[in-house]
């Protein structure tokens, strides 16, 4: 039962911005978006995440629309080492799990 | 701070013998997670941790895996009799009060092969 649904793949040319969106259409008011991204034979790390406003930290930005089914996460200036499989989570605040889908597969090109 | 750690990396096992992987969670977090990995079901919770106390073994496979966290700063995953159906990576994960509204810390992951 999935909650979130991602592009299976997308390619981005480096040094430009990258947009991951994410629908998750069923969203409720207590669920948070959580973004984490998984380098090929690394362990997932945690990027962003928010409820309802946007939110930008120094790896990212995340922008959720007003009725929250969606989200885009924003990498301003994509690098070579942010080709990764990037995973959007909806979370209930207060849960402990983290459940994974397939994610985005981002390929970076110079 | 090293982050979390696990061990061994790699793991080359033949069906049935026994397999222990071990992890180290940062100091100072006190929920701990284990998650496997496949391409076929992707990343697993396995079992979760807090306090030292087992909170959610719901993930774990069947009788063959366990988990013991003798104190804060190791846990274990064992597997015995292994199978091939067993490979995997296997990743270790720790955070604060269970990760709500924090973020997990994932550790580099033990690749298991069961032959």
């Amino acid at each position: 039962d999935a909650k979130t649904t991602q592009p299976t793949s997308m390619d981005c040319a480096e040094g430009r911005a990258a947009n991951l969106p994410c629908n998750h259409s069923t969203i409720s008011g207590n669920e948070y978006v959580y973004w984490y991204r998984q380098i090929h034979s690394q362990g997932p790390q945690y990027i962003i995440h928010g409820l309802k406003n946007n939110e930008t930290n120094e790896m990212a930005s995340l922008i959720i629309t007003e009725d929250r089914k969606s989200s885009t996460l924003i990498l301003p200036h994509a690098t070579l080492r942010d080709t990764a499989v990037y995973y959007c989570i909806v979370r209930v605040f207060g849960d402990y799990k983290l459940s994974f889908g397939a994610g985005t597969t981002v390929t970076v090109r110079a | 701070d090293a982050g979390v750690i696990q061990s061994p990396r790699h793991e080359v096992t033949e069906m049935g013998q026994e397999v222990t992987l071990r992890c180290k969670p940062i100091s100072g977090h006190n929920s701990l997670f284990w998650y496997r990995q496949t391409m076929m079901r992707g990343l697993e919770l396995l079992i979760y941790f807090n306090n030292n106390v087992p909170i959610d073994d719901s993930g774990m496979p069947e009788d063959r895996f366990s988990a013991k966290m003798p104190n804060a700063s190791f846990s274990t995953l064992k597997i015995q009799p292994s199978e091939p159906r067993d490979s995997a990576v296997y990743f270790c994960a720790s955070s604060l009060e269970g990760g709500m509204n924090t973020e997990a810390f994932f550790g580099q992951g033990t690749r298991l092969t069961v032959v």
